[in-house]
């Protein structure tokens, strides 16, 4: 069974761009978790989406959005982009929304913002 | 309110000796609580999880856990390092929600 596929691994962008990431989860897995990993603050919690909806969001600005498609497919997207975006962006995924079941995470997006 | 606080930032031990890496944990309510592992540029891995059942919980690559409520802990730890659990280590603790709470990490370096 194929893992977490996460693209891209890696990305540069200015100021002021936008990005989009992907996250395909494993086969028959209906939640998607996105998280930022940083040095200075560790990782935190974006949003999860199950079923084409967002079910939580953790304490980012607005201009961090996701989306999840009807295959659960799940895209991020951060636009206007700073400087402290620079970030690993890990996407999980888990077969239902209960608390107790395992996250399969992928490699992660390296988002470098110049 | 909950949160997972984990001791130590850093731990730095000897290949072939014990290792052990601490967690508390706050919460109103009983949590289920999971150890990721992280290797260098790579995504996490689940080592172990507690739901409940028996408290004292093994993992894979011959870690373990042991739930501690009336110390509100779940420290990981290991007989005997490898050079290969050189890794950073997560605690996390569930909310109600579902939401999980992930503690700031411990970087486990292994001296030969």
């Amino acid at each position: 069974k194929a893992g977490v596929t996460q693209t891209p691994r890696y990305l540069i962008k200015t100021r002021g761009q936008q990005v989009t990431l992907s996250c395909s989860p494993i086969s028959g897995h209906r939640s998607v978790s996105w998280y930022q990993q940083t040095p200075g603050q560790g990782l935190q919690f974006l949003f999860e989406y199950f079923s084409e909806t967002q079910r939580n969001k953790g304490n980012f600005p607005g201009r961090f959005s996701g989306r999840q498609f009807s295959n659960s497919r799940s895209e991020m997207n951060v636009s206007t982009l700073e400087l402290g975006d620079s970030a690993l962006y890990l996407c999980a995924s888990k077969t239902g929304q209960g608390a107790t079941g395992e996250l399969f995470f992928g490699e992660g997006s390296r988002l470098t913002v110049l | 309110a909950q949160s997972v606080t984990q001791l130590d930032s850093h731990v730095s031990v000897s290949e072939g000796t014990p290792v052990l890496l601490r967690c508390n944990y706050s919460s109103s309510y009983s949590p289920s609580l999971f150890w990721y592992v992280q290797h260098p540029n790579k995504g996490l891995q689940l080592l172990l999880k507690y739901t409940s059942a028996a408290t004292l919980v093994k993992g894979i690559n011959g870690f373990e856990a042991e739930f501690k409520k009336s110390e509100t802990s779940f420290h990981l730890t290991k007989p005997s390092a490898h050079m290969s659990d050189a890794a950073e280590y997560f605690c996390v603790v569930t909310l109600p929600n579902y939401q999980l709470i992930w503690g700031a990490g411990t970087k486990l370096i292994i001296k030969p």
